[in-house]
């Protein structure tokens, strides 16, 4: 079955850039049913979608996010990744990467997320 | 964006009980063309990931039992345990996929036992 498990580091320092990738197995990541998304999870708070990309590149981004984020997709690698530019202690959170359904339709199609990573907890400090 | 708005935060029931959370939508999740509630429900344990419960509103994931089920339409849904076992124990969250993104969560119920 499909596993997504995730990597990178858990201590960033302000105004640095957070990376983190997650490894898919058990499945393709260029399947045309789905794309590969990233949320969060702030301490104690609830879950924010940050972004999204499908195999062939295309993304979607949070608008609260979109000038910081970068998300991409490395088919070779059956793996995607996040980048999160000048992070401050607000991007604090625990990150997670997942799978989904479709992200452009009104209404979207299979837009619940299954799986997903294991998390990274991630703390801004320096 | 749709807020979505979850009550209560935190509920206590008794094992064997019944356990009730409610999700509100800040406009209408069913699409009538298809009369589909464009709903989720998930459990997160402590120190694990979000685990997908249902989706459709109604529709349990493969392998969740059948004491969970959703119901509701349009703005108003809920999320029902027929008979609380220990390891419910957990925070739920719906989610809407209707709208364009984001994709938003409410803000979680906190489950315990009494």
């Amino acid at each position: 079955h499909l596993q997504l498990q995730q990597s990178g580091p858990g201590l960033v320092k302000p105004s640095d850039t957070l990376s983190l990738t997650c490894s898919v197995s058990g499945g393709s990541i260029s399947s045309s049913s789905f794309y590969w998304g990233w949320l969060r999870q702030p301490p104690g708070r609830s879950l924010e979608w940050l972004g999204s990309v499908f195999y062939t590149g295309t993304t979607s981004y949070n608008q609260s996010l979109e000038s910081r984020l970068t998300i991409s997709i490395d088919t070779s690698k059956n793996q995607f990744s996040l980048r999160l530019n000048s992070v401050t202690a607000a991007d604090t959170a625990i990150y997670y990467c997942s799978r989904h359904g479709d992200i452009v339709a009104v209404p979207a199609e299979s837009g619940w997320f299954d799986p997903w990573g294991q998390g990274t907890s991630v703390t801004v400090s320096s | 964006d749709i807020v979505m708005t979850q009550s209560p935060d935190s509920l206590s029931v008794s094992l064997g009980e019944r356990a009730t959370i409610n999700c509100k939508s800040s406009q209408s999740l069913l699409y009538r063309s298809n009369n589909k509630n464009y709903l989720a429900w998930y459990q997160q344990k402590p120190g694990q990931p979000p685990k997908l419960l249902i989706y459709w509103a109604s529709t349990r994931e493969s392998g969740v039992p059948d004491r969970f089920s959703g119901g509701g339409s349009g703005t108003d849904f809920t999320l029902t345990i027929s008979s609380l076992r220990a390891e419910d124990v957990a925070v739920y969250y719906c989610q809407q996929y209707y709208s364009r993104p984001p994709r938003t969560f409410g803000q979680g119920t906190k489950l315990e036992i009494k």
